[in-house]
């Protein structure tokens, strides 16, 4: 159980374009989403918070206008980043925390397999 | 701020053991996890620990936890080259964004 899936895996698109990510929790309802950005032999980097139902929680240096998180669903969020450009270019990854589990014996956050954007 | 430390590369020899250290600095955390990531991929919980636990054994993973020192670590007995990889440390935050503070890593090379 605990399954998390990204889609796409991986994306190429040209500058100026908006690349839509989206983070699935499949067999747990997922009350809070996270957004993170890898580069290369980095660590975890932490963009937003998303809940069901209200507004991202973006970090500090995080343009929100930039990187758009929906949060439909207590299954689904999606990352837009809008007007990409090379610099955007990144791995980046969601978890999602599990509602059931969460505040009980544990409290424990499962990661999607990342998605790798190339922005030419 | 919340901040966690960690070594950036150990190479061992396979059949041997690995220890991986991390400090952090929010005493209030109530969770400490080790997650491994192998290239390309996400990350894959290998455990966690509460912080009123001093160690906890899982397998071949044992977790020794030093809240007065703030200091975690993961030692993997009997190293298999499959566990090359990246092993990040993190804790989580205590309040109510439930979100989790990583470490930069730790790149475990095993040698045949």
């Amino acid at each position: 159980g605990a399954v998390v899936s990204q889609h796409p895996s991986w994306v190429i698109c040209k500058s100026g374009t908006s690349v839509k990510i989206e983070c699935r929790s499949l067999d747990f309802q997922a009350t809070t989403m996270f957004w993170y950005r890898q580069f290369p032999k980095q660590s975890l980097m932490l963009m937003a918070t998303s809940n069901e139902g209200s507004k991202a929680t973006y970090e500090q240096g995080v343009e929100k206008d930039k990187f758009l998180i929906n949060h439909a669903s207590l299954t689904l969020s999606t990352l837009t980043v809008t007007s990409a450009h090379p610099e955007d270019s990144s791995f980046y990854i969601c978890s999602a925390r599990d509602r059931v589990t969460s505040g009980f014996s544990t409290d424990t956050q499962y990661f999607g397999p990342g998605t790798r954007l190339t922005v030419l | 701020g919340e901040d966690v430390e960690q070594s950036l590369f150990l190479s061992v020899r396979e059949g041997d053991s690995s220890v991986i250290n991390c400090t952090y600095t929010d005493s209030s955390s109530t969770y400490l996890y080790w997650y491994k990531q192998e290239p390309g991929a996400g990350l894959q919980l290998l455990t966690y620990i509460f912080s009123n636990m001093d160690m906890k054994q899982d397998q071949r993973l044992t977790v020794l936890l030093n809240k007065k020192d703030k200091h975690l670590s993961l030692r993997i007995a009997d190293t298999q080259t499959g566990d090359s990889a990246i092993y990040f440390c993190a804790e989580s935050v205590m309040d109510s964004s439930y979100k989790l503070i990583f470490g930069s890593g730790t790149r475990l090379l095993v040698r045949p």
